[in-house]
């Protein structure tokens, strides 16, 4: 079956220490992978997405990941926490097949928290 | 920018009753989703609506129906609401054929007592 796992429920970093959100996959055929945030009583936010090419994307407000094709990963990093970065953050993957309908497959969440 | 707008943000309603779950964007998307968001589950598709009046089942189907009546709304109906249906309902769209994930509404609270 094809998946998304986070396997942590928290992260905890102290402000200005960097931060990484673990995500790993499991599809069929070439992913297309996603971050999403969701700050409280929110929507989820787009952050980036990895298609193709070079392995470290960038998003927005700093993120970035690396898609690691042999550890089926796709981390979620960035070098400066900020306070005002805790939220909820979702990995999600598009399962082969589904390109015309978009259907997205989400992991269970990771809620950051970063400390003054 | 595009626009998800769901109707209610928070809705308390009896076991029992008929709820519908109102979904508006603005931006002539085809693909249209309804979630459920639990804590520790994650987000799990309940419907999805690839064109206007084409339906598809996601993973949690059961004890929902959808409408797609025209391309900028797309209702989740909770036939019987039930205490498990108690959840935050998120709804999505998406253009197709372009690689970019989908653009949220804020979300419903449902509470059902």
């Amino acid at each position: 079956a094809q998946s998304v796992a986070q396997p942590e429920d928290q992260v905890n970093v102290a402000e200005g220490n960097p931060l990484t959100v673990k995500c790993t996959y499991s599809v069929s055929g070439n992913p297309y992978l996603f971050w999403y945030v969701q700050y409280p009583n929110r929507g989820l936010q787009f952050l980036l997405k990895y298609i193709t090419g070079d392995n470290l994307v960038k998003g927005s407000y700093g993120f970035e990941a690396e898609f690691n094709k042999s550890q089926t990963s796709f981390h979620l990093k960035k070098p400066s926490a900020l306070v005002s970065d805790s939220a909820l953050y979702f990995c999600a993957v598009r399962p082969h097949g589904s390109s015309n309908t978009g259907k997205l497959i989400f992991g269970q969440g990771t809620t950051l928290q970063v400390k003054p | 920018d595009v626009k998800v707008t769901q109707s209610s943000r928070y809705l308390v309603k009896r076991t029992g009753e008929k709820v519908f779950l109102e979904c508006v964007q603005d931006m002539d998307h085809e693909n249209m989703f309804w979630y459920r968001q639990d804590p520790g589950l994650g987000l799990r598709l309940i419907y999805f609506s690839y064109d206007v009046k084409m339906k598809e089942k996601g993973d949690i189907p059961e004890g929902y129906s959808v409408s797609r009546e025209k391309k900028e709304r797309f209702s989740l109906i909770l036939e019987s609401a039930s205490t498990n249906q108690t959840s935050m309902y998120l709804c999505a769209s998406r253009f197709p054929r372009v690689s970019y994930g989908y653009t949220f509404g804020s979300g419903t609270r449902l509470t059902v007592v």
